[in-house]
């Protein structure tokens, strides 16, 4: 079936320093990517919709500049997130709806120290 | 605004018994329904869908649009349904889901 590799899978920076987190659709071909956030004990939150091809849709509160998304073919999205800080520590998730459902990764734990 | 909300963080029943976990609804049009589960180490993976109206794992879930409710059930409950379970709802017009906290089952023998 349909599967989405994320990486890294876990990640720690220093603060100030920038992240990139991939997502690669394998045997398909992801035209959308939704990025997640989770924080600890609390739900999925949508941070982005990335689209290839054009730019991605931010959900309000979400720093664009802050949260850099790229999604530069069919099968790949990237998260950057730049200058980080340690309330950016969090669980970042990735999912590509499919013609079964949605394909989720298998996430990022970013730490930031 | 669409929100689901799941009151239970933590439900933990003995095998065998009943398990019913709890999902409630906020959205004005017609939504399409989710269960995701998330067992320890693995990635978030479909479990049901209402549309499907199937049987997966021994799990159902029934819209019930007047309670604006799509409740987990499974009748036995197996070591094995151990995991986090969330549900989700997508809205006509947003392809993003919007997913409740979670509830963690634990079965215990």
């Amino acid at each position: 079936g349909a599967v989405v590799s994320q990486h890294p899978s876990r990640v720690i920076c220093k603060s100030g320093t920038s992240v990139k987190i991939e997502c690669r659709s394998l045997d398909f071909q992801a035209t959308t990517m939704f990025w997640y956030r989770q924080f600890p004990k609390q739900s999925l939150m949508l941070m982005a919709t990335s689209n290839e091809g054009s730019k991605a849709t931010y959900e309000q509160g979400v720093e664009k500049d802050k949260f850099l998304i790229n999604h530069a073919s069919l099968t790949l999205s990237t998260l950057t997130v730049t200058s980080a800080h340690p309330e950016d520590s969090s669980f970042y998730i990735c999912s590509a709806p499919g013609s079964h459902g949605y394909t989720f990764g298998s996430g990022t734990r970013l730490t930031v120290v | 605004a669409q929100r689901v909300t799941q009151p239970e963080k933590l439900l933990s029943v003995f095998k065998g018994a009943p398990v019913e976990l709890k999902c409630n609804y906020s959205y004005s049009g017609s939504p399409e329904l989710f269960w995701y589960v998330q067992y320890s180490r693995q990635r978030l993976q479909l479990l049901l869908r209402h549309i499907s109206r199937e049987s997966i794992k021994g799990f159902t879930a029934d819209l019930n649009k007047g309670e604006t409710s799509f409740h987990l059930k499974k009748p036995f409950a197996q070591e094995e349904d151990s995991a986090m379970y969330y549900c989700a709802l997508q809205g006509s017009g947003r392809r993003a889901l919007t997913f409740g906290s979670g509830t963690r089952l634990q079965v215990q023998p």
